[in-house]
């Protein structure tokens, strides 16, 4: 079983929608989660960390469910501009980060 | 802060050449992180420093894959000879201590091997 699992989409949403992404780890005692964005052919670059108690930034919100072993992301207001590959991170222990592959949003005029 | 500095920004390749990537980390990190990204693959791990001592290399491909750490500032990853299937891009990240904060990754190295 993958560490992270994640929908790989796509997403194609009209603009000012509301979009959600899930994605599932498999470790329990993980500890760290994030949300990371990647443009076409670019690093991938940190969007949030997850906090227990769910945390948003602007149009964005995270959420993480210890119980079900799962994060999420939405996106409100989609902009043309968030149109990106969306990877979720745990960290179960120590340093080594484990990454999603990655979920596709194109958003639409 | 520049950031993680990786180069060459794109390496084009025969096969059955060496190549060597290489890669500055963000002064004052401590643990050095080397990935392989391919569209079938995703992001795969392939071996990480902490205080310039390999960690674990358990994602190193094969014996044609070396890393090395020389100093807290510098990094390589060695491929010879290098294979076809070597193509993807290759990127470095670092991060402080626990990796609260999340990885910082540099911008990759396109590498082509024909």
């Amino acid at each position: 079983r993958k560490e992270v699992e994640q929908d790989p989409g796509p997403f194609n949403v009209p603009e000012g929608a509301t979009v959600a992404f899930n994605c599932t780890y498999s470790n329990s005692a993980s500890q760290s989660f994030f949300w990371y964005r990647q443009d076409c052919r670019k690093e991938p670059k940190l969007l949030m960390s997850v906090y227990s108690s769910g945390n948003e930034d602007g149009r964005f919100t995270a959420q993480l469910n210890r119980a079900s072993q799962y994060i999420s992301l939405l996106i409100r207001d989609s902009k043309l501009s968030d149109s990106a590959t969306y990877l979720c991170v745990v960290n179960p222990l120590g340093n080594q980060f484990y990454f999603g592959t990655g979920t596709s949003l194109t958003v639409i005029p | 802060d520049a950031g993680v500095i990786q180069s060459p920004r794109h390496e084009v390749t025969e096969m059955g050449q060496e190549v060597t990537l290489r890669c500055k980390p963000i002064s004052g990190h401590d643990y050095l992180f080397w990935y392989r990204q391919t569209m079938m693959r995703g992001l795969e791990l392939l071996i990480y420093f902490n205080n310039n001592v390999p960690i674990d290399d358990s994602g190193m491909p094969e014996d044609r894959f070396s890393a090395k750490m020389p100093n807290a500032s510098f990094s390589t990853l060695k491929i010879q000879p290098s294979e076809p299937r070597d193509s993807a891009v290759y990127f470095c990240a670092s991060t402080l201590g626990t990796g609260f904060y999340g990885y910082t990754f540099g911008s990759g190295t396109r590498l082509t091997v024909v």
